[in-house]
């Protein structure tokens, strides 16, 4: 069974810190990582996408890959109220498995 | 606008009838897709096509049937409904194939009493 764990949280986090969210994952061929936001009630949306080992960087958010160690993780930096959410991991080859995402609540 | 969109935005019904779920997409992806987010938020894959054919059919009920007329959209259809079909039913799309990222539409709550 190919699976992607996260600690479904909340993870709670004061405005203005950074929150560390992690994924792992069990099948090796992954090739494909997403990020996604879900607020309460609405559809999932793309935060990031990253195919290669390393970091990725786009505004307050990194990705960061680690095949190796089959371990995704998204930082936020400078965490704010609206950051508010579900953060979904998802990874796949032929076809993308999503985890059950991490409750993350920043505190004003 | 460019999106996914589907209808209806909520559908309630009772156990034993037959109901779809419409979806179209005008960003011009080549591969759709059906997930199923249960009350517990898992977010699991149901089908995918891609333009127009069946590429992933997952252990999904026989009463669960996708029709694909073309590649702009696709449409749920679940015969004799049942009270574990109640979900969210999410259409989503995406442009060159599974591996990249999802465009999801607004999804449409299913419940069944």
């Amino acid at each position: 069974q190919k699976e992607v764990e996260q600690n479904s949280g909340p993870l709670s986090v004061p405005e203005g810190a950074i929150a560390s969210l992690n994924c792992t994952y069990s099948d090796r061929v992954s090739q494909s990582f997403f990020w996604y936001r879900q607020y309460s009630g609405k559809s999932p949306e793309l935060i990031m996408s990253i195919y290669s080992n390393g970091d990725k960087e786009d505004g307050r958010f990194t990705a960061q890959l680690n095949k190796a160690s089959q371990y995704v993780s998204l930082l936020i930096r400078d965490s704010q109220p609206s950051d508010s959410a579900t953060y979904l991991c998802a990874a796949g080859y032929q076809k993308v498995t999503f985890g059950i995402g991490t409750k993350l609540q920043v505190i004003p | 606008d460019t999106a996914v969109s589907q209808t209806p935005k909520y559908l309630v019904t009772q156990m034993g009838n037959d109901k779809s779920i419409k979806c179209e997409q005008n960003l011009g992806h080549d591969t759709m897709y059906w997930y199923k987010q249960d009350s517990k938020k898992f977010l699991k894959i149901m089908f995918s096509y891609n333009n127009k054919e069946l590429i992933i059919n997952e252990t999904v009920p026989n009463r669960f049937s996708p029709k694909s007329p073309d590649k702009a959209h696709l449409n749920l259809h679940i015969n004799s409904l049942e009270l574990g079909d109640s979900a969210v039913y999410f259409c989503a799309s995406s442009p060159t194939g599974v591996n990249s990222p999802l465009h999801f539409g607004n999804g449409t709550r299913l419940t069944v009493t």
